[in-house]
């Protein structure tokens, strides 16, 4: 289930499930978004990336969703691996810019 | 490519001291940030950098100062550390699409 944390949300998710992380973004006119994991101890790293000129995008064994009219973005994990235990941010940007604002993160823990 | 290169890994310093965070990038990006992460929290932009001579302030710019010589070091410097500046600190480049990010600083003011 998720739960709000002290600080992080966080979602835990049993390994073989598919996990959802769920990101609401705060500018209507962001037209680029990316998804970031950051891994205990290391910086984040690019997962995947969406134009506003799409709804969907997959990648291997993600998705990532855009639904512009309620400014949500999601990310889909498929068959989630203990490997995949870490927190996520989505980042979004104006004009594909390069000055990406970031959401707060979510932690996903994996279970056994 | 090396990609973004942060020294020191791990610092601790007394409050008042001073240092320089090092963050050199080999792919010839010319955008480049400094983030700071408090534990358990998000990412906060401290300074960015549009290329070589371009500096501008982020959220939390206070305390700090940078300067870009060069297209490929992006050095943050703390002048007068505070307790509130310990944190990890992440440097990161870009051309297009997303940024690149460094390991990262530990950095502990006691």
């Amino acid at each position: 289930g998720e739960s709000v944390g002290l600080h992080l949300p966080t979602l835990s998710v049993q390994e073989g499930d598919n996990s959802i992380i769920n990101c609401a973004y705060s500018n209507s006119a962001s037209d680029y978004f990316i998804w970031y994991k950051q891994e205990s101890g290391k910086g984040p790293q690019f997962i995947i990336d969406i134009r506003s000129n799409m709804d969907k995008r997959q990648g291997q064994r993600v998705t990532v969703l855009l639904n512009k009219t309620v400014k949500h973005l999601s990310l889909q994990i498929a068959a989630t691996q203990p490997g995949d235990s870490a927190v996520y941010f989505c980042a979004e940007t104006v004009n594909y810019g390069q000055n990406f604002v970031f959401g707060p993160g979510t932690r996903l823990s994996v279970l056994p | 490519n090396a990609g973004v290169t942060q020294t020191p890994k791990f610092r601790i310093l007394k409050i008042g001291q001073s240092m320089t965070l090092q963050c050199t990038q080999d792919m010839n990006h010319n955008y480049m940030y400094w983030y700071r992460q408090d534990p358990g929290m998000g990412l906060k932009l401290i300074y960015y950098s549009v290329g070589a001579g371009i500096t501008d302030k982020g959220e939390v710019p206070n305390g700090y100062n940078v300067s870009r010589s060069t297209t490929e070091d992006f050095p943050l410097r703390l002048e007068l550390a505070a307790p509130s500046q310990t944190s990890v600190y992440f440097c990161a480049s870009s051309f297009t699409g997303g940024y690149t990010f460094g390991s990262g600083t530990r950095l502990t003011v006691v």
